[in-house]
């Protein structure tokens, strides 16, 4: 069975540094990889994915993740945080094969970006 | 584009009503649907999911049940709610299954209904 790990709940950022939201996975097989971002009392927005090829994501709002396989992560991150992209981060995964595209996601890393 | 609605928004029922919630697609064919409740503002649930009209399959045993009586219509149902089954409700659209059963498509969340149990 698949998993997905966000070790932090919580991410405080200082706004003009730079943020890593971090995301561990476990999956059989090649996984698919997500990013989801949710604001209060929203659906999720899709941020990026990664299915195969470059192992840096660039994707909405100037967000990027890297795909480190040896490592099973994919971690979120921006060069330059602002104050809008406080928010719950999502990180969610499905196997290559064998598991249809049932999504797994993280419990969420709560990102609070500070003046 | 492809569009994703839900309602109501919000609802507060009692103990033992039943429940309706419904979820509709515009912009495209034969998406896969799926339901998911988010309880204390964190993780997501994976409750049903639908690879086509009248396909239903469950993912956790619980008082609820879905159903998918047209191409781009998802309802999510009780007979009698419990406190439990507070919470927010999202509906979500794509990843398109492969006969082969795989899949690189996103989903798109629909904005959710809070449920609240009295």
């Amino acid at each position: 069975a698949q998993s997905v790990a966000q070790p932090e709940d919580q991410v405080n950022v200082a706004e003009g540094n730079p943020l890593t939201v971090k995301c561990t996975y476990s999956v059989s097989g090649n996984p698919y990889l997500f990013w989801y971002v949710q604001y209060p009392n929203r659906g999720l927005q899709f941020l990026l994915k990664y299915i195969t090829g470059d192992n840096l994501v660039k994707g909405s709002y100037g967000f990027e993740a890297e795909f480190n396989k040896s490592q099973t992560s994919f971690h979120l991150k921006k060069p330059s945080a602002l104050v809008s992209d406080s928010a719950l981060y999502f990180c969610a995964v499905t196997p290559y094969t064998g598991g249809g595209n049932k999504l797994t996601f993280g419990t969420g890393t709560q990102l609070k970006v500070e003046l | 584009s492809q569009t994703i609605h839900q309602w109501p928004a919000t609802l507060v029922q009692p103990v033992g009503s039943p429940l309706s919630l419904e979820c509709t697609v515009e912009g495209t064919s034969n998406p896969n649907l799926y339901w998911y409740r988010q309880a204390a503002g964190r993780g997501l649930q994976l409750l049903f999911y639908s690879v086509g009209i009248g396909q239903i399959s469950s993912e956790v045993p619980q008082n609820l049940s879905a159903s998918r009586p047209q191409d781009r219509q998802f309802i999510l149902s009780s007979k009698k709610l419990l406190l439990s089954d507070s919470g927010f409700y999202l509906c979500a659209w794509g990843g398109s299954f492969t006969p082969s059963g795989t899949s690189t498509d996103t989903q798109y969340f629909g904005p959710g209904t809070r449920l609240t149990v009295l």
